[in-house]
């Protein structure tokens, strides 16, 4: 059971918008930054998004995130096939004073 | 350029002890973060704990806590994490990151298997 909740499955069709939620609490998300991460099959995860909105240097501005409350959010527009991967949120929580990742969830780009 | 180079897959059996390594280069190895990743078969990212190599602060999850033990030597700008007595449980990909933020860059990541 991950202390981030996201929903294990997300598709789109290529061209779409597509979106994955990550919700927390007062300790995590509610108190500190999120984070979302990118894994291809058989690769390291890849930091796709920082600081809640923030894009490093190299990823395309398909990729955004936002944070409300205790809740974040990842949007990817024009939805391409190599963007099937696996996604997650992650923040530090101040209760356990350590980072915490959420479940994951799969994008199939149908 | 950052880079963090993990060392290289190992198996081994149940009760046996275990360190493996996380070598960073391309920044000052002591003035940031470098933490561990946990990936059992399958599943998803679990954080496991991480260590300031400056002074050696180190903070665990509660759910390592105990379990492994996190350490880093900064003459070598290298992470370590050690198992003193491995379960098949153990049995997973591990991957180090550096933190600033969490994971902003991660090491290839080194597969842990553990099997009589």
């Amino acid at each position: 059971q991950s202390v981030l909740t996201q929903p294990p499955s997300a598709s789109g069709t290529p061209g779409q918008r597509v979106t994955i939620s990550c919700s927390g609490s007062s300790s995590n998300i509610g108190s500190n930054t999120v984070n979302w991460y990118q894994q291809l099959p058989g690769t390291a995860p890849k930091l796709l998004i920082y600081s809640n909105n923030q894009r490093p240097s190299g990823v395309p501005d398909r990729f955004s995130g936002s944070k409300s409350g205790t809740s974040a959010s990842l949007a990817i527009s024009g939805l391409q096939s190599e963007d099937e991967a696996d996604y997650y949120c992650a923040a530090w929580d101040d209760s356990l004073n350590g980072g915490v990742f959420g479940g994951g969830t799969k994008l199939t780009v149908l | 350029e950052v880079q963090l180079v993990q060392s290289g897959a190992e198996v081994k059996k149940p009760g046996e002890s275990l360190k493996i390594s996380c070598k960073g280069s391309g920044y000052s190895f002591t003035s940031y973060w470098i933490g561990w990743v946990r990936q059992m078969p399958g599943k998803g990212l679990e954080w496991m704990g991480i260590i300031y190599p400056g002074d050696s602060d180190t903070r665990y999850s509660p759910s390592f806590q105990g379990q492994v033990t996190i350490s880093a030597d900064k003459s070598i700008s290298t992470a370590y994490l050690q198992w003193s007595s491995l379960k098949a449980s153990d049995t997973a990909m591990y991957y180090c990151a550096r933190h600033a933020p969490i994971g902003d860059y991660w090491g290839q990541g080194t597969l842990v298997t553990v099997s009589s």
